[in-house]
Parts: C-alpha cells; sequence; structure tokens
C-alpha cells in the first residue's frame, strides 16, 4: 500500500465548475500538507501549504485537511482552462522539506 | 523571494556516458536539498538528501554508486548520473528546505534526461 493515494484521473470538467481533488494517507505521522500545481515537463508549483485540520483559503483555492481520517482535499472555484494542469498533494512529516507525493490528478478545464 | 536555479534544463546523452546537474540556491543558502525523479505520467519520488560537507542519504531502491551527490557547498548541490542507460531517462528535479524566515519548499526548474 502506497503512502500517499491520488487518484490519477484524467478529471475534465467545464469552465466555471468546481474542481475536486483529493488524496489519502496512511502515516498519521504527516503534519505538513502541501498542493502543488506542475504543467506538462515543468517543476511544480506551490499552490497550498497547510499544517493543522481544518479549511485553508487563498483566492480560488480551498484545501481542507482531516486528520482523523488521514483526507485532504483541494477545491478550485470558477475553474478557467488555464487551471488545465496536473495536480499533485505533498506530504511531509517535518518541515525541512522531504516530501512524500501523490500520483498527481490531471485535471482537463474544457472552454 | 528564494530561488533555486537547476542546469541544464534539457540533455541528451549517449547511453554509457555520465551527466551531471546542478542545483544552486540563488539568494540562500541551503544545507540540505533533496533530488527527486519523475518518470512520464508518473510522481515524483524522492532519491536522496543532499547534505552540505557529508554524504547524502538515498532512499531505498536507489543505487548511491549510480547517482552520486555532491553538496560542496552551501549554494551547490550536484547530481550525476553514472553510465547512463536508456532507462535512466527521466525528469529530475532538485528543492531546498524552506528558509528561517518562511515555510516554502522551493523546487528547481527541473532537468529532462535523455539517455540514448
Amino acid at each position: 500500500q502506497k503512502e500517499v493515494e491520488q487518484d490519477p484521473g484524467p478529471l475534465s470538467v467545464p469552465e466555471g465548475a468546481i474542481v475536486s481533488l483529493n488524496c489519502t494517507y496512511s502515516n498519521s505521522a504527516f503534519q505538513y500538507f502541501m498542493w502543488y500545481r506542475q504543467y506538462s515537463r515543468k517543476g511544480p508549483e506551490l499552490l497550498m501549504y497547510t499544517y493543522s485540520s481544518g479549511n485553508k483559503e487563498d483566492g480560488r483555492f480551498t484545501a481542507q485537511v482531516d486528520k482523523s481520517s488521514k483526507y485532504i482535499s483541494l477545491f478550485i472555484r470558477d475553474s478557467q482552462p488555464s487551471d488545465s494542469a496536473t495536480y499533485l498533494c505533498a506530504l511531509s512529516t517535518d518541515s525541512w522539506g522531504k516530501l512524500q507525493f501523490g500520483a498527481g490528478t490531471q485535471v482537463v478545464v474544457t472552454p | 523571494g528564494a530561488v533555486v536555479s537547476q542546469h541544464p534544463s534539457w540533455v541528451i546523452c549517449k547511453s554509457g556516458t555520465s551527466v551531471k546537474i546542478e542545483c544552486r540556491s540563488l539568494d540562500f543558502q541551503a544545507t540540505t536539498m533533496f533530488w527527486y525523479r519523475q518518470f512520464p505520467k508518473q510522481s515524483l519520488m524522492l532519491m536522496a538528501t543532499s547534505n552540505e560537507g557529508s554524504k547524502a542519504t538515498y532512499e531505498q531502491g536507489v543505487e548511491k554508486d549510480k547517482f552520486l551527490i555532491n553538496h560542496a557547498s552551501l549554494t551547490l548541490s550536484t547530481l550525476t548520473v553514472t553510465s547512463a542507460h536508456p532507462e535512466d531517462s527521466s525528469f529530475y528535479i532538485c528543492s531546498a528546505p524552506p528558509t528561517p524566515s518562511g515555510n516554502t519548499i522551493y523546487f528547481g526548474e527541473g532537468s529532462w534526461l535523455t539517455v540514448v
């Protein structure tokens, strides 16, 4: 069993819809939770960083962490074609940056 | 903000040769850097942790004699793929831990290696 599970998709949504992404994990030692966006053949770009359970909002992005269920989510409101990318969850047991990535979900937002 | 620069972005090499990838922290010092590998349509997998002035720590299953990591200064870590083979063709990317004043993990731009 992988430490971090993420559905690879692809997930296709119409422009303006809400994109819902999630990851589950098995290691309760994970304390830091991140979401990255990766365009084809590029390095990952940090979207959201959370430490504790709960919600965090930044513009069109909302990240949720439920440590009791070992479940994290990312929601993208008012999706745009430019949001088409692969979204990766990344988890860490410490703040030093050694990350365990999910498989990444490919998202396609159609005009 | 802090920037991690990685070079080269693209490299093609012949099978059996070695290729070096550099990762530099441009405006901060990084005593630790991380090297990841990403095969097509797969996620990033941590290969090793590079430590300035000491040996790198490799993840299980990563051949340390094949993937040589050197972290000779506080701003430069290098990954050398020795005796490269086509199955080593991948996207290699480095990252640096957050600076004391922040919580952002900085990634390099990544390097695409194709072994022919």
